[in-house]
């Protein structure tokens, strides 16, 4: 069946230093997802990647897709304690249901 | 707009029974999707709704069922609650049919005892 990996499964970074966690997917994506939620949260939508090679950034973060479509990565520049929470990709498995992958958890010490 | 609510957000219950919950998606939104999230787990998909139809459903059994009204709004139910269901449970409402982002509801913590 389908299986989406991230890793690392637990990172602990300095306020400042970067950060990236990977998404390596079993099967090609047509699209990748990612999600944010913070401790005792809910899963918030970041931003999602259609194109095979696509790079998005959103301030001090950058996405990327993989030329297969089987991987991705989510680069955090100079972290922030708001950054704090667990990332997670996420791949389509049939109209509007989501494969999340196991997630990353970050930690920022200050 | 409102975003997408889930009530109620606690519950303990024993096992044996069934527990109803609910998710008003946000305005506008046909999509209702909900998942589980467990510490060992992760997040699994449980089943998706669009006006009224069930187009989807993970690898649940079938104590795990769900509905979705004419106005959207859509309930699951678990019956026969065991212990390993205690979880998270948390509704996504989407805008558009198909590979469109998700919104989160708050999610409701269940937890059997």
């Amino acid at each position: 069946g389908q299986q989406v990996m991230q890793i690392p499964q637990y990172q602990h970074v300095q306020e400042g230093e970067d950060f990236t966690t990977y998404c390596n997917s079993s099967t090609t994506l047509s699209n990748i997802q990612w999600y944010k939620q913070r401790p005792g949260g809910h899963p918030v939508f970041l931003i999602q990647l259609v194109k095979s090679g696509e790079v998005k950034k959103q301030k001090r973060l950058t996405f990327q897709f993989g030329e297969a479509k089987k991987n991705s990565s989510l680069h955090i520049t100079a972290t922030q304690t708001t950054d704090v929470g667990t990332y997670f990709c996420a791949g389509p498995a049939g109209a509007n249901n989501l494969f999340f992958g196991t997630g990353t958890r970050l930690t920022v010490i200050p | 707009k409102a975003g997408v609510t889930q009530t109620p957000r606690y519950l303990i219950k024993t096992r044996g029974q069934q527990v109803t919950l609910s998710c008003s998606p946000i305005s506008g939104h046909r999509s209702v999707s909900w998942y589980q999230q467990t510490p060992g787990q992760g997040l699994q998909f449980l089943f998706e709704y669009f006006s009224e139809t069930q187009r989807n459903k993970g690898n649940f059994p079938g104590r795990f069922s769900g509905r979705q009204f004419s106005n959207s709004r859509s309930e699951m139910n678990v019956s026969t609650l065991e212990l390993g269901d205690s979880a998270l449970y948390l509704c996504a409402s989407s805008d558009r049919q198909v590979n469109t982002e998700a919104f989160f509801g708050q999610g409701t913590r269940l937890t059997v005892v």
